[in-house]
Order: structure tokens, then C-alpha cells, then sequence
């Protein structure tokens, strides 16, 4: 089946920049999507880019997709200790069920 | 939260027993989905739910069942729980905006 891979962990300083990484294996992908979950909680979606985009600007969240490569790529500008969380990649194919497969997340630790 | 309630919100139960876990949504939308999540493995699709008594498997179907007899409401059953089905889940529907929004899950934990 096809795949979605995301390092598990990264650390950032207050106010700095974070990228998360994802590549994934599905050539059909539609939408690429990214998921924040705080502990306890549920999915709460952030963002997502349809597959003929290469960039998407939301205040301080930019997202960038290298359809040749297959990687997406999360940027949190000014970091903030509220950022802390576990953030997922997921891809939607071309299929009628329209579901998402989902990396194993990576979980964003803010150091003050 | 597009509406989305899941009920129970915590369960324990025993090796063999069978539990029943309800997911609600308020906003007609016609797909619904099941996923169980898990460290390390992200969230892996149950079934999933096209309409009405249109149910079809995921990637972790074996040991579970669903049935949707109301727009609003998929069941997610799992006839005998084992211990390697202690898990979180969640429910989830498609929007009308190519997006899908979760509910707040469920933990389930089988002694």
C-alpha cells in the first residue's frame, strides 16, 4: 500500500523556525494535509495543499510540496511553546473513499 | 469540530467481551470514517462509510465491524475485544471543502 514517512522528533528554541519533513509514495495524491495533535486531544486540521501547488502561505504556517520528490514540508514561523504538539502528514489518493494515510507524526518540542 | 461527537469517550473492558463505540455528526455529511490510533503507527484506517448501509474495509478492518443505519450515526464494533485492540479512536467525516475533520476519540482500553 502506498506510504507517508515523517522523522519522529524535533526540537526548536522559542522564536525560532521549524520545518517538518514528510515524504510519501502515492503518485495519485490529491490533497497533502497536515494535522496537529495536542496531548489528549483530537486531530486538529492546520493546512492543507492541493497537488498542482507548490507553496501555501497561512499567517505563520507555510507549506511547500516537491511533487517530483514526493516531500511536503511544514514551516512554523516565531515557534511558540504553544506549538509544541505531535504534527501529522496525511495524503488523500484519487480513490472514491477519499481517506488519508497518515505518517507516524512528528513530535515538536519547544525549548524555552 | 464539524460536529462530530464520539461516545464513550473512555472504556475499559475484558478479553472477549463484545463493545460497541458511536460516532455522531450533526451536518449530513455522507462519508464517515473509523481509524485507530496507535504510537508509532499514526492513524490507520477501520471502515469507512459512503452513505447508508454503505459500509467497506480499511487497512485494520480484521476484528471489527461497522453498520450505519442514520446518516448521522456509524457504529464501530468490536465483536469479542482482544488486548492488542486497546487503542484510540477516532471517527472522522469528508467535508464538502476536501477536508477531513476528526472527533475528539475515544480510549479504549481491553484487560
Amino acid at each position: 500500500g502506498e506510504d507517508v514517512e515523517q522523522s519522529l522528533f524535533l526540537s526548536v528554541r522559542e522564536g525560532d523556525s521549524s520545518v517538518i519533513n514528510c515524504t510519501y509514495t502515492d503518485s495519485s495524491s490529491t490533497y497533502l494535509y497536515w494535522y496537529k495533535q495536542e496531548p489528549g486531544a483530537g486531530l486538529q486540521l492546520l493546512t492543507y495543499i492541493f497537488s498542482n501547488m507548490d507553496m501555501k502561505q497561512d499567517q505563520r504556517l507555510t507549506v511547500l510540496l516537491n511533487k517530483k520528490d514526493k516531500h511536503l514540508s511544514l514551516r512554523i514561523a516565531d515557534t511558540q511553546t504553544g506549538d509544541s504538539a505531535i504534527y501529522f502528514c496525511a495524503e488523500r489518493g484519487s480513490g472514491s473513499a477519499r481517506q488519508l494515510t497518515f505518517g507516524s507524526g512528528t513530535q515538536l518540542t519547544v525549548l524555552p | 469540530d464539524a460536529g462530530i461527537t464520539q461516545s464513550p469517550r473512555h472504556k475499559v473492558t475484558e478479553t472477549g467481551t463484545p463493545v460497541t463505540l458511536r460516532c455522531h455528526q450533526t451536518e449530513n455529511h455522507r462519508y464517515m470514517y473509523w481509524y485507530r490510533q496507535d504510537p508509532g503507527h499514526g492513524l490507520r484506517l477501520i471502515h469507512y462509510s459512503y452513505g447508508v448501509k454503505d459500509t467497506d474495509k480499511g487497512e485494520v478492518s480484521d476484528g471489527y465491524s461497522v453498520s450505519r443505519s442514520k446518516t448521522e450515526d456509524f457504529l464501530l464494533t468490536l465483536e469479542s475485544a482482544t488486548s492488542s485492540q486497546t487503542s484510540v479512536y477516532f471517527c472522522a467525516i469528508f467535508s464538502g471543502t476536501d477536508t477531513q475533520y476528526f472527533g475528539p476519540g475515544t480510549r479504549l482500553t481491553v484487560l
